[in-house]
């Protein structure tokens, strides 16, 4: 138990389909991730958020639109979809930079698999 | 970030201590080494970082050689829980949004 909890763990989509992947985080952080993990790939950053204000987007298509309505929520809304697109999506949170107490460690969620057919 | 090299792969035995190394020959001066592990199907773990001062906590050690130009993790008693890929990586320690930069990592494989 990470302090970041991840739904769904499974998720089955057409290419059509309009879905969402949600996080949430219990542990006070202000800066929450969103990683992308395919099979036989190192994980890759997607966005990152500090203080509910997206400070990286790595050239994510557009159709996985993040959104960020407080520090202790995030979102994955995902829209036409390719099978290629099929992997772990992993949400990870920590303080921001400025925290005395900030060890720079990621608190990850245990992710929320998803495959496009 | 500094980029880091990793071994792909290693076995150790069950009881042993795992010694597993890092590369890091570009490091710059206020660049933290961490690790994490990631168990199968998990999300990654956070198991240590340091500066340039050797560093230790209940799951593992970690060495910095004086150069800063490579590091060791050191898991002491290796369990079979402790099989998983396991990843080094340098980065400024407060940069805005913290953000962290994923090789491909050592997998770990602890046999009985």
């Amino acid at each position: 138990e990470t302090g970041v909890t991840q739904t769904p763990r499974h998720l089955v989509m057409g290419m059509t389909n309009k879905k969402s992947l949600k996080c949430e985080q219990h542990l006070g952080h202000n800066a929450m991730y969103w990683y992308k993990q395919s099979a036989k790939k190192p994980l890759e950053l997607m966005f990152v958020y500090s203080l509910e204000e997206r400070v990286e987007n790595n050239s994510v298509p557009s159709r996985f639109s993040p959104e960020c309505p407080n520090s202790s929520h995030l979102f994955l809304h995902l829209h036409t979809l390719q099978p290629e697109d099929s992997a772990l999506y992993l949400c990870a949170s920590s303080p921001t930079g400025t925290a005395v107490f900030d060890t720079g460690e990621l608190f990850f969620g245990e992710g929320s698999r998803l495959t496009v057919l | 970030d500094a980029k880091t090299t990793q071994p792909p792969s290693m076995d150790c035995a069950e009881g042993r201590a795992a010694n597993l190394p890092c590369n890091h020959s570009t490091i710059s001066g206020n660049e933290y080494v961490y690790w994490y592990r990631q168990i199968h199907s998990q999300g990654p773990q956070y198991i240590i970082h340091g500066l340039k001062n050797n560093e230790t906590n209940e799951m593992a050690s970690l060495i910095i050689t004086e150069d800063r130009k490579s590091s060791t993790l050191i898991l002491p008693h290796a369990t079979l829980r402790d099989t998983a890929v396991y990843y080094c990586i340098v980065r400024v320690g407060r940069a805005a949004g913290n953000k962290l930069t994923f090789g491909g990592g050592t997998r770990v494989l602890v046999k009985p």
